[in-house]
């Protein structure tokens, strides 16, 4: 069975960091694309960031490049996101979501959602 | 970036009517194109990838139909538990995008 568990969000003050995690397991890690998405209270859904299976290549939305980065340890099947400079509009509920497979980016396994709030 | 505009934002239907609900594309997504349901406080579930295929354990009342930049998610006939937000995501290119999602609200 498939489990991703985020972990680290809490509240932080504009232009403050935090770094999320998601443990996964389940599944071969290291070969599935992996991703955040971001929900605000009440709003729709918005991806933030994608890394690719076995490359490790990066995406991100323009609303998080040069603020956000997206990794992962194969040793520890975590994914990471490390959040800096962060504003009120990044507040949200970050998911944590694996591709349906390695290199197709549709979501099919889903974390429970770690609360960001950037707040002073 | 491929701009996902649904309609209508809520559809009020009664159980076991139909649900058609749309997502347009600004430009071709061929059929790269997934549809999710979210109900309150819970993850979104993914219900149809690939514009037409029926994600695992997903009911056959739920069909996606459509390619290049209209595609429709029909609910055959509403079941208590389908009252919810649908959501509409591309993978053409990045950025992904999802839509801005349609609610399904009972009447």
């Amino acid at each position: 069975e498939v489990q991703l568990l985020e972990s680290g969000g809490g509240l932080v003050q504009p232009g403050g960091s935090l770094r999320l995690s998601c443990a996964a397991s389940g599944f071969t890690f290291g070969t599935y694309t992996m991703n955040w998405v971001r929900q605000a209270p009440g709003k729709g859904l918005e991806w933030v960031s994608s890394i690719i299976g076995d490359v490790d290549a990066t995406w991100y939305a323009d609303s998080v490049k040069g603020r956000f980065t997206i990794s992962r340890d194969y040793s520890k099947n975590t994914l990471y996101l490390q959040l800096d400079s962060l504003r009120a509009e990044d507040t949200a509920i970050y998911y944590c979501v694996k591709t349906i497979v390695p290199q197709q980016a549709y979501f099919d396994s889903w974390g429970q959602g770690t609360l960001v709030t950037v707040s002073s | 970036e491929i701009v996902l505009t649904q309609s209508p934002a809520t559809l009020s239907l009664s159980p076991g009517e139909r649900a058609t609900l749309s997502c347009r594309a600004s430009q071709s997504v061929t059929t790269k194109l997934a549809w999710y349901q979210q109900k309150p406080g819970q993850a979104p579930r993914l219900l149809i990838y690939d514009a037409s295929t029926r994600a695992t354990g997903i009911p056959a009342r739920f069909s996606g139909t459509g390619s290049g930049t209209d595609f429709t998610l029909t609910i055959s006939s509403l079941e208590p538990e389908d009252f919810a937000v649908y959501y509409c995501q591309h993978r053409a290119n990045w950025p992904l995008t999802f839509g801005g999602g349609t609610k399904v609200e009972i009447k």
